[in-house]
């Protein structure tokens, strides 16, 4: 089946660095991948929309220049975490959806950022 | 804007006791999803239901959408140790154009004990 890779699982970094984050969609062509992000025992906050080729769409709130969002290739996004503090430590959460497949997302492992 | 809110947020059963948690839209769903988030996974797709009333059943598991469509529930029949999780609902954004844009319910967390 569809399988969307995450990578790294764990990070951990000392505040004031950036974190870069990959998205992999495995054995399908995403033109589409959503990045969100999850507090411990919360819901799945969408962040925004990677779009292949073309700028992300940011949720309301969002920082864009915090976040930075690249889909240069049709099976790859990444997220950048620039100039990390403790208050974006958090689990984050890409998915895509696979196109024939009707409406479902498939999510990534996660990622866990750790800022110290 | 659109919310979507799903009830309760814990549940703590007994193994092979039954288990609910609805899931209401403030708007019209087109679909609604469900997914289940294993502790420290990632949400898993478990099905999706598209019409009126409609009624699916996975094994132990029974999803309904309303016949408003703005509605749904997942039943759990006798509970098992592997049910742990979070189950969350999820239906397409309100005005957004990229297709696959969902919005979340807050999830409910479920423990079984054994």
């Amino acid at each position: 089946g569809a399988v969307v890779s995450q990578h790294p699982s764990r990070v951990i970094c000392k505040s004031g660095t950036s974190v870069k984050i990959e998205c992999r969609s495995l054995d399908f062509q995403a033109t589409t991948m959503f990045w969100y992000r999850q507090f411990p025992k919360q819901s799945l906050m969408l962040m925004a929309t990677s779009n292949e080729g073309s700028k992300a769409t940011y949720e309301q709130g969002v920082e864009k220049d915090k976040f930075l969002i690249n889909h240069a290739s049709l099976t790859l996004s990444t997220l950048t975490v620039t100039s990390a503090h403790p208050e974006d430590s958090s689990f984050y959460i890409c998915s895509a959806r696979r196109r024939g497949l009707g409406g479902e997302l498939f999510f990534g492992e996660g990622s866990r950022l750790t800022v110290l | 804007g659109q919310q979507v809110m799903q009830i309760p947020q814990y549940q703590h059963v007994q193994e092979g006791e039954d288990f609910t948690t609805y899931c209401n839209s403030s708007t019209t769903l087109s679909n609604i999803q469900w997914y289940k988030q294993r502790p420290g996974g990632h949400p898993v797709f478990l099905i999706q239901l598209v019409k009126s009333g409609e009624v699916k059943k996975q094994k132990r598991l029974t999803f309904q959408f309303g016949e408003a469509k703005k509605n749904s529930s997942l039943h759990i029949t006798a509970t098992q140790t592997t049910d742990v999780g979070t189950y969350f609902c999820a239906g397409p954004s309100a005005g957004g154009t990229s297709y696959g844009k969902l919005t979340f319910g807050q999830g409910t967390i479920l423990t079984v004990h054994p």
